[in-house]
């Protein structure tokens, strides 16, 4: 069976340090991988999402980028943490080729900027 | 492209009691539509979905939902709640083609029992 990992599960950083959250999907191939964030009380917005090796879109202008290294990893990065990338943050995977849509998503991270 | 509005920020109903959860989505072909319940701190579970057939789909702890593509509605049912099922729901709607699929969430409504 198919499971998602996130790590850390928790973080706090000052503003202006660097951030990198990881993201590992086990029993796929070849999966559709997506970032996104949750502010408290509002919906999922999308950041990011792959759909292969070192192919990134992104959905908004922010401070945060995305990378792909390998097919079943997904890492999401800042170089300089602002006060507003609080929040939390859900790695999902869905796997198209398999006729499959719905998304399944990870624990999740919560990161606090201070 | 594509949205959804989940017009109830925050529900509060009695133990036993049934639920619905409205959800209307905007869309120009026929959509795929999930629902999602999300506890505190954890990321987020489907409990059913809708891709074609039956307009009436089962999903997971006893929850159904029921399409209704001249109201643009996919409202979430349960006939009696648990106190478990004190949680944040959110609908969703899904397009895509040419491998990628982007799936639209709606903000969210937070269920809560009362015993």
């Amino acid at each position: 069976s198919q499971t998602i990992h996130q790590w850390p599960a928790t973080l706090v950083q000052p503003v202006g340090s660097p951030l990198s959250l990881e993201c590992t999907v086990e029993g796929t191939s070849n999966p559709n991988l997506y970032w996104y964030r949750q502010a408290a009380g509002r919906g999922l917005q999308l950041l990011f999402y792959s759909v292969g090796i070192g192919q990134i879109s992104s959905e908004v202008p922010q401070n945060l980028s995305a990378s792909r290294p390998q097919d079943r990893q997904f890492i999401l990065s800042s170089k300089k943490l602002l006060l507003s990338d609080s929040g939390f943050y859900l790695c999902a995977w869905t796997n198209l080729g398999g006729g499959i849509y719905e998304q399944y998503f990870g624990p999740g991270t919560r990161l606090t900027v201070t | 492209a594509q949205s959804v509005t989940q017009p109830d920020i925050h529900i509060t109903v009695s133990e036993g009691a049934s639920l619905e959860l409205r959800c209307n989505y905007s869309y120009g072909a026929t959509p795929y539509l999930f629902w999602y319940v999300q506890s505190p701190g954890q990321g987020l579970q489907l409990l059913l979905k809708y891709f074609s057939g039956d307009t009436l789909v089962q999903g997971i702890k006893g929850f159904e939902a029921e399409f209704k593509r001249s109201q643009s509605s996919f409202n979430l049912r349960k006939p009696s709640v648990h106190w478990s099922d004190a949680a944040e729901y959110f609908c969703a709607v899904g397009a895509g083609s040419g491998g990628y699929q982007k799936v639209t969430f709606g903000t969210g409504t937070k269920l809560q029992v009362i015993p």
